[in-house]
Parts: C-alpha cells; sequence; structure tokens
C-alpha cells in the first residue's frame, strides 16, 4: 500500500498568512494526488485534484504543485473560513489511501 | 445539486452486520464510479471501497477485503454497503462519494461526499 505522509499534523496561523503543507508519497504516484478540506461536523470538501487542478467553485487562493512523491497544497491570504483541517489522498492505485491531516488553526 | 444521502448505520454487535445505502440525486448516477469511504471518531480517513459505473470493477481496502460488499443498482440510482463480522475498529462514520466519470475505483478523487452513516459497533 502508498503510505501517505503529511506534514505538520497542525499549524497556528493569522488572516491573511501564506500557509503551506506538505504530503509525501511512500512511491512516485506521478500526479494522482488530490487534496481535500473537512470542517468539523461536515464532509470533506475537494480542493484540488490531480496535483494542481482546481476544483470548481475553489477559491483562487488554494493552489497544489508537486509530482512524483513530493506534493504541496498552499493557502494565500489565509481567510477566516479556512481554519479546518487539509488532507491528501493519492489515487495512483488501489487500496486509495489518505495523509493523516493538518489542522489549521488561528493563531 | 448533486446529493448523496446515507442511511443504515446504527448500534451493532461484535460479529453483526448490516447494510447501509446512498441514495443519489443530482446526476447522471449510472455514469459514474461510487465510492465508500470512513471517518472513525477523532481519526483520519480511509477509503472503504469503489464500485465502477457498470459494476465491472470493484476494489476493497485490505481492512475491510472479505468482509465487506459494494453494490450498487443503477435503476435506483443507489450505492450500497453490505458490512458482516463487524468488529470495534469498523466503528466509524461512513460516507459515500461520487468518484469518475465513466471510471472505475482507481485514479478517483471524490466529490461531493455525503454526510454520512454512523456505524457503532459494541456489545
Amino acid at each position: 500500500d502508498i503510505q501517505m505522509t503529511q506534514s505538520p499534523s497542525s499549524l497556528s496561523a493569522s488572516v491573511g498568512d501564506r500557509v503551506t503543507i506538505t504530503c509525501r508519497a511512500s512511491q512516485n504516484i506521478s500526479s494522482f494526488l488530490n487534496w481535500y478540506q473537512q470542517k468539523p461536523g461536515k464532509a470533506p470538501n475537494l480542493l484540488i485534484y490531480t496535483a494542481s487542478s482546481l476544483q470548481n467553485g475553489v477559491p483562487s487562493r488554494f493552489s497544489g504543485s508537486g509530482s512524483g512523491t513530493d506534493f504541496t497544497l498552499t493557502v494565500s491570504n489565509l481567510q477566516p473560513e479556512d481554519f479546518a483541517t487539509y488532507c491528501c489522498q493519492q489515487s495512483y492505485s488501489i487500496p486509495l489511501t489518505f495523509g493523516g491531516g493538518t489542522k489549521v488553526e488561528i493563531k | 445539486e448533486v446529493q448523496l444521502v446515507e442511511s443504515g448505520g446504527g448500534l451493532v454487535q461484535p460479529g453483526g452486520s448490516l447494510r447501509l445505502s446512498c441514495a443519489a440525486s443530482g446526476f447522471t448516477f449510472d455514469d459514474y464510479a461510487m465510492h465508500w469511504v470512513r471517518q472513525a471518531p477523532g481519526k483520519g480517513l480511509e477509503w472503504v471501497s469503489g464500485i465502477s459505473w457498470n459494476s465491472g470493477d470493484i476494489g476493497y481496502a485490505d481492512s475491510v477485503k472479505g468482509r465487506f460488499t459494494i453494490s450498487r443498482d443503477n435503476a435506483k440510482k443507489s450505492l450500497y454497503l453490505l458490512i458482516k463480522s463487524l468488529k470495534a475498529d469498523d466503528t466509524a462514520l461512513y460516507h459515500c462519494a461520487k468518484g469518475q466519470l465513466g471510471g472505475g475505483p482507481r485514479a478517483a478523487w471524490f466529490d461531493p461526499w455525503g454526510q454520512g452513516t454512523l456505524v457503532t459497533v459494541s456489545s
């Protein structure tokens, strides 16, 4: 199985900050990497698919990059509604696997 | 608007069984792969199973293989998950999620997700 490792597991940031979250795959997954945002008590919401494609309706302050084993999710100009948990997911092979999540908290 | 509504969860004893359902609306159900993803209380997300648009390609997580069975009824626009031999570790919120157009369980991202149905395994 492909292991997905996210870092950091949590971070504190302020409104207006630029935040970067990293996801590392245990093997080459090309660009088969997706990012989700999850708020407490809610279902996850797709932000980015295939590493860098922005899902319809997602603000342009969210961006994704990377390929192979190393990927990043960047949130520029952090907004109050962006405080949430972010999770990566590989779609390269079955079983599909998720990272452990990164909780973005208010500083 | 795409909607996915899960049902069928509940409290079940270890070794018991349940059948989860997901009713879909707002899109052409039989064009899309579908998935089940679960989240144990306070834990991360775990993909459980996925099924292609025509049921011809199915995949399972190792942790559920042989105990869980995914199926779909395109005429009823519904997805199902039969879960047997339940263990305490299966306690989780089970979400159904829409996958790829014309695809199978592979190369999948999940959008959107239902709100989930809670399965609690306890004696």
